[in-house]
């Protein structure tokens, strides 16, 4: 069974800081793993995606995350924060055994830039 | 073109109308998807369209009916609805395959009264 887990559920940080939202992930082979942003009353925006290659992988927004297959963790961070990330931000896993089109997400983090 | 449109954006109902969510792409996407998601919550998986056929169904009560009239079409039909399913409706759609993100619409937020 695949899993994803976020342990935080609000992660505060100062405007210019850098940040860093958590997620671990359980999968059977090897995963398929995504975040994505919610931003109030709006759907979600894909950020980025690891399938394979370089374990540091960059997507929108300025925003990068770092693939770990020791600490199966795949943890999403950004050099200098802005007020305007402040969102809700899911981990999402894919195992590369199923084949059905299902993909888990995490329960999210709230991420609250501070001006 | 990388947006998925649903409509309405808003809906109110009664428990014995019946109503239809409705979501269009155009980005020749071949999987198309229904989620419910609750306040603050992670989005729950309702339907998946593969192909224009039905994939997967995650045990929804058959008060939601999905339907898929063609690769860019995705509608949800809503019958004798209960005021727990009051939620935001998202759509979503991927190429197929498991390596694709998906895109999500706006959502549809539902209310029951």
């Amino acid at each position: 069974a695949q899993s994803v887990a976020q342990p935080e559920d609000q992660v505060n940080v100062a405007e210019g800081n850098p940040l860093t939202v958590k997620c671990t992930y359980s999968v059977s082979g090897n995963p398929y793993l995504f975040w994505y942003v919610q931003y109030p009353n709006r759907g979600l925006q894909f950020l980025l995606k690891y399938i394979t290659g370089d374990n540091l992988v960059k997507g929108s927004y300025g925003f990068e995350a770092e693939f770990n297959k020791s600490q199966t963790s795949f943890h999403l961070k950004k050099p200098s924060a802005l007020v305007s990330d402040s969102a809700l931000y899911f981990c999402a896993v894919r195992d590369m055994m199923n084949r059905d089109d299902k993909i888990i997400f995490g329960k999210g983090t709230r991420l609250h830039i501070l001006p | 073109d990388t947006e998925v449109t649903q409509t309405p954006k808003h809906l109110v109902m009664g428990m014995t109308n019946k109503k239809s969510l409705k979501c269009e792409q155009h980005m020749g996407h071949r999987a198309m998807y229904w989620y419910k998601q609750k306040a603050k919550k992670p989005p729950e998986l309702m339907f998946v369209y593969s192909y224009e056929k039905l994939s997967i169904n995650e045990s929804v009560p058959s008060r939601f009916s999905p339907e898929c009239p063609n690769s860019s079409l995705l509608n949800l039909h809503l019958h004798a609805l209960q005021p727990e399913d009051s939620a935001l409706y998202l759509c979503a759609s991927s190429q197929a395959g498991n390596t694709a993100e998906q895109y999500f619409g706006p959502g549809t937020r539902l209310t029951v009264t």
